[in-house]
């Protein structure tokens, strides 16, 4: 059922950027790109989303790729706060309204 | 705004004995979800409302589980008969609409069947 692919696991030192790469390559063109992360025993948060422009919010910046196949999600400066479960996630509009489609997730730590 | 609230949040019982989840939305939400959260594996949805009426229980297990929301504001999920495999964290999510941007989960539930 997934639709996303991620790197399991990723480290980043403090005060760096944070990179987070997702691949999609079966997307299709009415499908959104969303980013939720998850702290340890809390329940996922929305971070950004787009469908085919870059975004930008004050949490994090979303590149997609021209073919929409792959999309990188940045933390521009990382901090420890920042240590969790990052999904990428597409989101299908059907009948019964938009769905998620969650993979496995990258988990990040952000070293001191 | 308070966010989407569950109880209890944590619970640990035996296989075969029954168990119950509570789910209070955000207020004014008319979609609400039950996803399933296995360790080491992104949520899996097991059910949607809107208001007060199902419109996707493909992917929950009828014989053992079961969930209502009878007034269109809080929901319950149980098992019965819990087994080993329902060990996970049970996650409520809610939004406005069910074509709304965002979702918003609550802390979930986690399960531990001995």
């Amino acid at each position: 059922d997934a639709k996303t692919t991620q790197p399991t696991s990723m480290d980043c030192a403090e005060g760096r950027a944070a990179n987070l790469p997702c691949n999609h390559s079966t997307i299709s063109g009415n499908e959104y790109v969303y980013w939720y992360r998850q702290i340890h025993s809390q329940g996922p948060q929305y971070i950004i989303h787009g469908l085919k422009n870059n975004e930008t919010n004050e949490m994090a910046s979303l590149i997609i790729t021209e073919d929409r196949k792959s999309s990188t999600l940045i933390l521009p400066h990382a901090t420890l706060r920042d240590t969790a479960v990052y999904y990428c996630i597409v989101r299908v509009p059907m009948n019964t309204g938009n769905q998620f489609y969650f993979g496995t997730g990258t988990s990040l730590t952000v070293i001191p | 705004e308070a966010g989407v609230a569950q109880s209890p949040r944590y619970k640990i019982i035996e296989k075969r004995q029954s168990v119950a989840f509570w789910c209070n939305p955000i207020s004014g939400h008319a979609t609400l979800y039950w996803y399933q959260q296995i360790l080491g594996q992104g949520p899996k949805l097991l059910i949607q409302f809107q208001n007060n009426g199902v419109v996707d229980d493909s992917q929950l297990p009828k014989d053992r589980f079961s969930a209502e929301r009878l007034k269109g504001v809080d929901s319950t999920l149980k098992i019965q008969p819990a087994k080993l495999e329902d060990s996970a964290v049970y996650l409520c999510a809610s939004r406005k609409w069910e074509f709304d941007e965002k979702l918003f989960f609550g802390s979930g539930t986690q399960l531990s069947v001995l």
